[in-house]
């Protein structure tokens, strides 16, 4: 069964410390995508990665971090940098040439 | 750059009655058109999408969109709504090319009245 996954669902961390949210797929797309959603304010691009070894900045990549060591992996760091952590994290993917893009279910990460 | 404006951040709806979401849409370059619906702590699912020829689109769940190029506009609307519609429904445009990320509305809440 083709899909997205995100672990975990809910995440609890200490300010000041970095924490690292998962995003597999086995969709065998290309481009991968991690979006951040706060309440009223629809979803915004942090990082996006075309092919494994190259990531590009997205609108609001300050604060966090990502690598693409495997085609199926897209792990996103939210560092102790990132002023305001606490949102919802949303993963996607799509093929290179498709305009399509899957998403995952959700990380809801809370920093206090 | 491109900007999506949702005119309406929250619509309420009786059931059975036809509901209409309003998204325009900013950029100097043309676009693709998506429309998104996620439900409470979810992920977003692909309504439908315009990449190019008929302006009329058809989705899922009985949705539909119309492209409008002169008034940048890419309504989505559907004839009858049911209690399980209740949902965010975000609008996305994507520039050409495709391998970038999607720029979104800020969404808006249908609310389905009994």
């Amino acid at each position: 069964d083709g899909g997205i996954t995100q672990s975990p669902k809910y995440l609890f961390r200490k300010e000041g410390q970095n924490v690292t949210l998962s995003c597999e797929q086995n969709l065998n797309h290309d481009a991968m995508y991690w979006y951040r959603q706060d309440p009223g304010q629809g979803l915004r691009l942090i990082y996006y990665s075309q092919i494994v070894n190259d990531f590009q900045k997205g609108d609001i990549a300050e604060g966090y971090s990502v690598s693409r060591e495997k085609k199926e992996s897209f792990p996103l760091t939210v560092t102790s940098a990132q002023k305001n952590p606490t949102a919802f994290y949303l993963c996607a993917s799509s093929m290179s040439r498709s305009y399509e893009q899957y998403f995952g279910p959700g990380t809801r990460l809370t920093v206090t | 750059a491109q900007s999506v404006t949702q005119l309406d951040s929250q619509v309420p709806v009786f059931e059975e009655a036809p509901v209409e979401l309003r998204c325009n849409y900013s950029s100097s370059v043309s676009v693709y058109l998506f429309w998104y619906v996620q439900y409470p702590n979810q992920g977003l699912q692909l309504l439908l999408k315009y990449l190019s020829g008929s302006t009329l689109v058809k989705g899922i769940n009985g949705f539909e969109a119309e492209f409008n190029k002169s008034q940048t506009s890419f309504h989505l609307r559907k004839p009858s709504v049911h209690i399980s519609d209740t949902a965010e429904y975000f609008c996305a445009v994507l520039p050409p090319g495709g391998a970038d990320g999607l720029t979104f509305g800020k969404g808006t809440h249908l609310i389905i009245q009994p």
